[in-house]
C-alpha cells in the first residue's frame, strides 16, 4: 500500500484554469505538507497542517489554497493557473509536526507533475 | 534563516566504486537534524539517511554513510560500492528542531553511476 498518495500524478491544463491536487496518507500521521519543486529542481515548502490546523504558510500566492478535511487528507487547490505554476508538487506527512519528538521522518508522495500551457 | 549549499551540481562514478557528495549549511541553531534524500528519475523523494546534530557518531545505512562535522557545518554523504540504481538527484536538507518539520533543501547533486 502506498503510504502517501497523490492524484493526479500528471496534469496538463491551460492558463487561467482552476485545478486541485489531492493527497492522502495512511500512516496515521498528524501532519501533512505541500512542497513545490520548480524547473530547476529546487524544493521548497509551501504549507503544512497539523491535525487540520495550518501551521506553516510560506510566501505563496493566495491563488494557492490548501484544505485539510481530516488529518489523513491535504488537498491543494490552485486558482487562475499561471505558466509559472508549472512544477512538481509533493505532498508529505510526518508524525508530530510540531517537531518536538526527535527522530521523526517526513515521508513524501510520488509527486504531481503540473504543466500549465 | 538557514541555508543549505551543495557545491557539486553533477557527479559521476563507476559502478562498485565509492563517491562522496558534499553539503554545507549555515545556521545559528544548536538543535537540528540533517537529511539526505534521493530522487530517482521517477521523481519520488526517498529518505537515504538522517543525522541528529547532538549525536557525534556519524549515521550509517548499509552502503550509505555520512561525515558530519558540526563545527565546520559540513554533512557529506558517502556511497560505497555504487550501484546503477543509485543514479539519482541527491538533496541535502536541514531541519531545525521544533520548526514544525520545515525542511530546507539544497539545490541537489545529480549523481550518475556508470557501468
Amino acid at each position: 500500500d502506498t503510504a502517501v498518495s497523490q492524484t493526479p500524478k500528471y496534469l496538463v491544463t491551460q492558463m487561467g484554469n482552476d485545478k486541485s491536487i489531492k493527497c492522502e496518507q495512511n500512516l496515521g500521521h498528524d501532519t501533512m505538507y505541500w512542497y513545490k519543486q520548480d524547473s530547476k529542481k529546487f524544493l521548497k515548502i509551501m504549507f503544512s497542517y497539523n491535525n487540520k490546523e495550518l501551521i506553516i504558510n510560506e510566501t505563496v500566492p493566495n491563488r494557492f489554497s490548501p484544505k485539510s478535511p481530516d488529518k489523513a487528507h491535504l488537498n491543494l487547490h490552485i486558482n487562475s493557473l499561471e505558466l509559472g505554476d508549472s512544477a512538481v508538487y509533493f505532498c508529505a506527512s510526518s508524525q508530530d509536526g510540531r517537531g518536538l519528538i526527535s527522530g521523526n521522518t517526513i515521508y513524501f508522495g510520488e509527486g504531481s507533475w503540473l504543466t500549465v500551457v | 534563516a538557514q541555508t543549505v549549499t551543495q557545491s557539486q551540481p553533477e557527479m559521476s562514478v563507476q559502478e562498485a566504486e565509492t563517491v562522496t557528495l558534499s553539503c554545507t549549511y549555515d545556521t545559528s541553531e544548536n538543535n537540528y537534524y540533517l537529511f539526505w534524500y534521493k530522487q530517482p528519475p521517477s521523481r519520488q523523494m526517498i529518505l537515504v539517511i538522517r543525522q541528529e546534530a547532538y549525536k557525534q557518531q556519524n549515521a550509517t545505512e548499509n552502503r550509505f554513510s555520512v561525515n558530519f562535522q558540526k563545527a565546520a557545518k559540513s554533512f557529506s554523504l558517502k556511497i560505497s560500492d555504487s550501484q546503477l540504481g543509485d543514479t539519482a538527484m541527491y538533496f541535502c536538507a536541514f531541519m531545525k528542531r521544533g520548526s514544525n518539520y520545515k525542511l530546507t533543501f539544497g539545490k541537489g547533486t545529480l549523481l550518475t553511476v556508470n557501468p
